[in-house]
């Protein structure tokens, strides 16, 4: 069936190291994919998105490419603040039904100073 | 930018009591809300979508029975899970939607029914 797969967590990462967070799909058709982030105590918000093949997204300095030949869509950040320290959730939508986010298992990431 | 709560945000229960959990949109009108529910180590899962002033539709093997929603209002949705036991033990989070634009998340709720 459809899915979202996310490395496991946590990553915990230095301030102002690259950050690489892995998420490969299996969908039919063509999904729209999407990064959320969780801070503590809040929902989580949409960090950024892709709708279509070779679409890169980037949104606070992080960035993820729609790699339809690998199905995936990695999160990236070329240097890390103690603010970005979160849970961030891979998912994605099928074209046939865009009500409903198929999630990832989530990647939480702390950055120390 | 929009805000949607969730209440309680934690709750502890005895098992065959029914529980309510409150989602609201504190600044905008959703037509449409979601729940989800995730358990430890594990995806979201969607449970049901409601649009105001319908039916929820659930999805495939979420019982509706047991998790009763209602979409009273533009700004409010209620899960009830009813005669809770402790497999029900779960994050519950809700997400609202204004038209088609972006979902918006609730912080969620942890439910530990013993």
């Amino acid at each position: 069936g459809d899915s979202v797969t996310q490395m496991e967590g946590p990553v915990t990462l230095s301030e102002e190291a690259f950050l690489t967070i892995n998420c490969t799909y299996t969908a039919t058709g063509y999904p729209s994919l999407f990064w959320y982030v969780q801070y503590p105590g809040e929902g989580l918000q949409l960090l950024l998105k892709a709708t279509k093949a070779d679409d890169k997204g980037s949104n606070k300095g992080f960035e993820a490419t729609y790699r339809k030949e690998t199905t995936s869509f990695h999160l990236e950040k070329g240097s890390v603040q103690v603010s970005d320290s979160a849970v961030y959730f891979c998912a994605l939508t099928l074209s046939y039904n865009t009500d409903k986010l198929i999630f990832g298992t989530g990647t939480r990431l702390q950055v120390f100073p | 930018g929009a805000v949607v709560s969730q209440h309680p945000s934690w709750v502890i229960c005895k098992s065959g009591t029914s529980v309510k959990i409150e989602c609201r949109s504190l600044d905008f009108q959703a037509t449409t809300m979601f729940w989800y529910r995730q358990f430890p180590k594990q995806s979201l899962m969607l449970m049901a979508t409601s649009n105001e002033g319908s039916k929820a539709t659930y999805e495939q093997g979420v019982e509706k029975d047991k998790f009763l929603i209602n979409h009273a209002s533009l700004t409010l949705s209620t899960l009830t899970v009813t005669s809770a036991h402790p497999e029900d033990s779960s994050f519950y989070i809700c997400s609202a939607r204004a038209n088609q634009e972006t979902q918006y998340f609730g912080p969620g709720t942890r439910l530990l029914v013993l």
